[in-house]
């Protein structure tokens, strides 16, 4: 199984903040990477395909980045409504596999 | 647009089997998509459970492989799951999501609002 592995496991982070979540996969996967945002109580929504596609209907201030092992979620200007937990996920080979999850928090 | 609803018991005894069902709406199940299921255990993070194509086609995550089963009813524009054997490992919250492609990126989109599973005596 491909291993995925988030960066930070937590953070805190005032409003308008830039903020940063680094994956990395145990091998090479190319682009196949997608991005998850989930609230307390709710499901996960997708966020970001293939890398860096924008998935419709995601604020512009959300942009994802890399290929191969290393990837980046990065939020622009950080909003009050962003505050939740992120996940990466491999979709290169089953079984899919997801990060454990950055908790986003408010400083 | 499509969307998701997963139904089932709430409540499976150990050893007993889970089964749950995720009913699409807004779309046909026979279209060109994949249908999967996902857990997540109380605080902790995703598990990919497995995916079913309309034909049949199935990929199981092979830590589940023995223990689970996937099927499709076209008639009633479903999709089910069970696991047997439950344990308290398996309680978790249980989400149904379609996986969209393009090529061969595939992502999950919409996802069911999820269902809460407690395996207890």
């Amino acid at each position: 199984d491909i291993q995925m592995t988030q960066s930070p496991s937590s953070l805190s982070a005032s409003v308008r903040d830039r903020v940063t979540i680094t994956c990395r996969a145990s091998q090479s996967i190319s682009t196949y990477l997608n991005w998850y945002q989930q609230k307390p109580g709710k499901a996960p929504k997708l966020l970001i395909y293939a890398a860096s596609s924008l998935h419709s209907g995601v604020p512009s201030r959300f942009s994802g980045g890399g290929s191969g092992t290393d990837f980046t979620l990065t939020i622009s200007s950080l909003q009050p409504e962003d505050f939740a937990t992120y996940y990466c996920q491999q979709s290169y080979s089953t079984p899919y596999t997801f990060g454990q999850g950055t908790k986003v928090e408010i400083k | 647009q499509v969307q998701l609803q997963e139904s089932g018991p709430g409540l499976v005894k150990p050893s007993g089997t889970l089964s749950l069902t995720c009913a699409v709406s807004g779309g046909s199940i026979s279209s060109s998509n994949w249908w999967s299921w996902v857990r997540q255990p109380p605080g902790k993070g995703l598990e990919w459970i497995g995916e079913i194509y309309h034909s049949g086609n199935i990929h199981y995550n092979p830590s589940l492989k023995s223990r689970v089963t996937m099927s499709v009813d076209k008639s009633k524009n479903q999709f089910s799951l069970k696991l047997s054997s439950v344990t308290a490992a398996d309680t978790a919250v249980y989400y149904c999501a379609r996986i969209r492609y393009s090529g061969n990126d595939r992502w999950f989109d919409p996802w069911g609002q999820g269902t809460l599973v407690t395996v207890s005596s």
